[in-house]
């Protein structure tokens, strides 16, 4: 079983419209959750950090369900700019542990 | 200002041949990861470099090999290059402690022909 398995898509939405991706984990010690976005021959970037509480950030929510071993991203509203790869990423928060990337889901928003 | 820095961005060069790729962050970071991108656009991690000792090294083949002069610096190094090494290489910088969010610098395009 892959450490964070993600839907790779495409998911192809028009504009305005609501998406959500999900993304599971298999190391129940992982500690630390995060989307980063990444355009097209660009670098990834921090998007969000995803908190068991859930969190907002403008059009963007994260949700952690950690009995499930669960992560997901709601884009609401969605932006011609929304179109990117969007990337599940977990952390054990142990020292010097890397950062360990699904293989990401591509979103085209079209007009 | 550059959060974290590396060269070149693009590198194409002949199977066989020895080259380097070079990072440097600006940060104040502990940590700094070496990354490879795929065709398929997977990121897996390669090496993983805590205050100087390497922490993570992953099966990579042993003709990679990362060398950090300092704290500020990770460097990978790649002899006797191969077809399969064709590439994006991120480097990538933490701060272990709390929220370790990776700060990437734009990659490193290799081609090997």
């Amino acid at each position: 079983r892959k450490e964070v398995e993600q839907d790779p898509g495409p998911f192809n939405v028009p504009e305005g419209a609501t998406v959500a991706f999900n993304c599971t984990y298999s190391n129940s010690a992982s500690q630390s959750f995060f989307w980063y976005r990444q355009d097209c021959r660009k670098e990834p970037k921090l998007l969000m950090s995803v908190y068991s509480s859930g969190n907002e950030d403008g059009r963007f929510t994260a949700q952690l369900n950690r009995a499930s071993q669960y992560i997901s991203l709601l884009i609401r509203d969605s932006k011609l700019s929304d179109s990117a790869t969007y990337l599940c990423v977990v952390n054990l928060n142990q020292a010097g542990t890397a950062l360990i990337f699904g293989k990401g889901t591509t979103l085209s928003v079209s007009s | 200002d550059t959060a974290v820095s590396q060269t070149p961005k693009y590198l194409v060069t002949q199977m066989g041949n020895d080259k380097s790729i070079k990072c440097e962050q600006n940060l104040g970071h502990d940590t700094m990861y070496w990354y490879k991108q795929d065709s398929k656009k997977f990121l897996k991690i390669m090496f993983s470099y805590n205050n100087k000792e390497l922490i993570i090294n992953e099966t990579v083949p042993n003709r990679f090999s990362p060398k950090s002069p300092d704290k500020a610096h990770l460097n990978l190094h790649i002899n006797s290059l191969e077809l399969g090494d064709s590439a994006v290489y991120f480097c990538a910088s933490s701060h272990p402690s709390g929220d370790p969010e990776a700060f990437f610098g734009q990659g490193t395009r290799l081609t090997v022909v």
